[in-house]
């Protein structure tokens, strides 16, 4: 089965303008969930999808940060102004159960988006 | 507050010689504990957690809950065993609390 897929792999914008990142999860799972790794800290959890609803978005910085999942199949996260605070590594995971815990989660390979 | 610590960013070890990587949480409820690991140019996965007490690629984890540990072992390094390795928390919520990684060599 294919894997959870992120592009671009990398971003590199300017200060100001607007990116979108995507996360295609593993057929089937009805979770989504989107991390960041800032340089040199740990990997922090932004939110959580189930299906097309946002289930937990607790982690999102700031209201610069939208996530979608129409249809409840692929995920966007758009950043809208990029700061340079906002460069790190996006990375997206999927479930087949609600806390996968059976499976554990499926990582995709990551964005890694650079802020200048 | 929940929290990881893994108090080695760089750990190197022998090919041979036992490893072991430290993790610490704070969590005062009942904690789900996971390691992930990372290997060069792949992405990260999920190698062993708390509840299946199973032994992966030859490593082991004990939930200690009285020192708040769960520290990953292996008796033997092996050079495949080089990566990047995520200790992680899970509480009420369905989020993970990632520490800082290690960052293990194997020299050979």
């Amino acid at each position: 089965e294919a894997g959870v897929t992120q592009f671009p792999s990398h971003s590199v914008i300017e200060k100001g303008q607007t990116v979108t990142l995507r996360c295609d999860p593993i057929s089937g799972h009805d979770n989504l969930y989107w991390y960041r790794r800032v340089m040199g800290k740990e990997i922090k959890f932004l939110l959580h999808f189930v299906k097309e609803s946002k289930q937990d978005e607790s982690g999102m910085p700031n209201n610069r940060f939208l996530a979608e999942r129409t249809g409840g199949t692929y995920s966007t996260l758009k950043v809208q102004p990029a700061e340079l605070e906002d460069s790190g590594v996006y990375f997206c995971a999927s479930s087949q159960d609600l806390r996968g815990t059976v499976y554990g989660y499926t990582f995709g390979s990551g964005t890694r988006l650079t802020v200048v | 507050a929940q929290r990881v610590t893994q108090p080695e960013k760089l750990l190197s070890v022998f090919k041979g010689a036992p490893v072991e990587l430290k993790c610490n949480y704070s969590y005062s409820g009942s904690p789900e504990l996971f390691w992930y690991v990372q290997y060069s140019r792949q992405r990260l996965q999920l190698l062993l957690r708390h509840i299946s007490r199973e032994s992966i690629k030859g490593f082991t984890a004990d939930l200690n809950k009285g020192e708040t540990s769960f520290h990953l072992k292996k008796p033997f390094a092996q050079e495949e065993d080089s990566a990047m390795y995520y200790c992680a928390l899970r509480t009420g919520a369905n989020n993970l609390f990632f520490g800082t990684g290690t960052r293990l060599t194997v020299i050979p």
